[in-house]
């Protein structure tokens, strides 16, 4: 199975900051890779597909980068909207694994 | 607007079948994959497994010998069952639609509100 390793589990930052999360995967899986957003309590939601392409709808503070087998997350200017949860998942093969996630929270 | 509406059985004993159905509404039921994904109580998101309108299926291997996806695709209804629960079952149960556009990159863009199912004695 491919494994993603997310890093950091928790960042704590404030509105305005740019903040970057990090996905490694164990294989090389081309640029099938998602993210998605998880508030309490809420089903996930995709922002980004294809590592790079954003949803329509999703602010274009959010951005997707890929270099190798790593992965990039990035919110320009965080709001207080974005506290939450962000996850990775590859779809590259099966199974469809995630990465363990990221919680975001306000400093 | 796609919606996804999930029901089941929340509260089982050791042993039983876990049996969850969600259904389509506001949307086409061909060309998707209908998937299941589970969340444990404070933590991350697990794939179980997937389905197409026609049967086919993809099983994450980790619950394969337990688990039956189906379809009634005249309903525009997928079912998951999880035979043989544990504690380790305890979850939100999420169904939601996979796509793949042009470009073969495939995503999850529509999703139930979750199912919480918990196994205890």
């Amino acid at each position: 199975d491919i494994q993603l390793t997310q890093s950091p589990s928790f960042l704590s930052a404030s509105v305005g900051d740019r903040v970057t999360i990090t996905c490694r995967a164990s294989q090389v899986i081309s640029s099938y890779l998602a993210w998605y957003q998880q508030k309490p309590g809420k089903a996930p939601e995709l922002l980004i597909y294809g590592a790079t392409t954003l949803i329509s709808g999703v602010p274009s503070r959010f951005s997707g980068s890929r270099s190798g087998t790593e992965f990039t997350l990035t919110i320009s200017s965080l709001q207080p909207e974005d506290f939450a949860t962000y996850y990775c998942q590859h779809l590259n093969s099966y199974p469809r694994t995630f990465g363990q996630g990221t919680r975001v929270e306000i400093k | 607007q796609v919606q996804l509406q999930q029901w089941g059985a929340g509260l089982l004993k050791p042993s039983e079948t876990l049996s969850l159905s969600c259904a389509v509404y506001g949307g086409s039921f061909s060309g998707y994959y209908w998937s299941w994904i589970r969340q444990p109580p404070g933590e991350g998101l697990e794939w179980i497994g997937e389905i197409t309108e026609s049967g086919v299926t993809n099983y994450n291997p980790s619950h394969k010998s337990r688990l039956t996806i189906s379809v009634d695709a005249s309903k525009s209804q997928f079912s998951l069952k999880l035979s043989s629960v544990t504690a380790a079952d305890t979850a939100v149960y999420y169904c939601a639609r996979g796509y793949y556009d042009r470009s073969g990159y495939y995503y999850m863009d529509v999703w139930g509100n979750g199912t919480t199912v918990i196994v205890s004695s």
